[in-house]
């Protein structure tokens, strides 16, 4: 039972467009939810928390819909820099749970 | 800016054998957590360790598992007898409540 699903993709993307991710959930009871990129063989890093009313950094915008159990991501404005995996987690019991990833690749 | 430490970057071992994985984590968090992800795969919660015991372990986290922040400082992950596998990337993090800083893990190999 995946409790965390995510496209794996990858998402092919040209410079400068603008791509969303969604990433859905199983457990209702879960508290809260991240955005983590993980680029190649490195250490996932926060992106963003994601908050009942939605959550803006720059070209970064994460929402989440309760009712339908997703939270979403939205980039802007793509640079080539933004290519890498984005893991979505959720917290329940004081755990993250993670998705497998959604993987980017922004062309020129 | 502080950041969390893990050695070595890559182990090597034998099945069987015992290895002990190390992190400094960022000296003002509270909760340290280990995770693994074995390549090309997800992300798996193993352990949290919060005032000097273990709060939540995953089901991967058996007998064959322990963790120990004995100065304060450090914090291990021991594997006590490893098994093929358990290769993976093993990343050691701090924070709380999801906000999480990741080590940039150990790469364990074993053969």
């Amino acid at each position: 039972r995946k409790e965390v699903e995510q496209d794996p993709g990858p998402f092919n993307v040209p410079e400068g467009a603008t791509v969303a991710f969604n990433c859905t959930y199983s457990n209702s009871a879960s508290q809260s939810f991240f955005w983590y990129r993980q680029d190649c063989r490195k250490e996932p890093k926060l992106l963003m928390s994601v908050y009942s009313s939605g959550n803006e950094d720059g070209r970064f915008t994460a929402q989440l819909n309760r009712a339908s159990q997703y939270i979403s991501l939205l980039i802007r404005d793509s640079k080539l820099s933004d290519s890498a995996t984005y893991l979505c987690a959720s917290l329940s019991n004081y755990q993250l749970i993670w998705g497998a990833g959604t993987k980017l690749i922004i062309k020129p | 800016e502080p950041e969390v430490t893990q050695t070595p970057s890559h182990q090597v071992t034998q099945m069987g054998q015992e290895v002990i994985l190390r992190c400094v984590p960022i000296s003002n968090h509270l909760y340290f957590y280990w995770y693994r992800q074995i390549l090309g795969q997800k992300v798996e919660f193993l352990v949290s360790f919060y005032n000097n015991e273990i709060s939540e372990k995953s089901e991967i986290f058996d007998d064959q598992f322990s963790v120990e922040r004995p100065d304060g400082s450090n914090f291990t992950l021991k594997i006590r007898s490893t098994k093929l596998e358990d290769s993976a990337m093993y990343f050691c993090a701090g924070g709380t409540s999801g906000r999480e800083y990741f080590g940039p893990g150990t790469r364990l190999t074993v053969t």
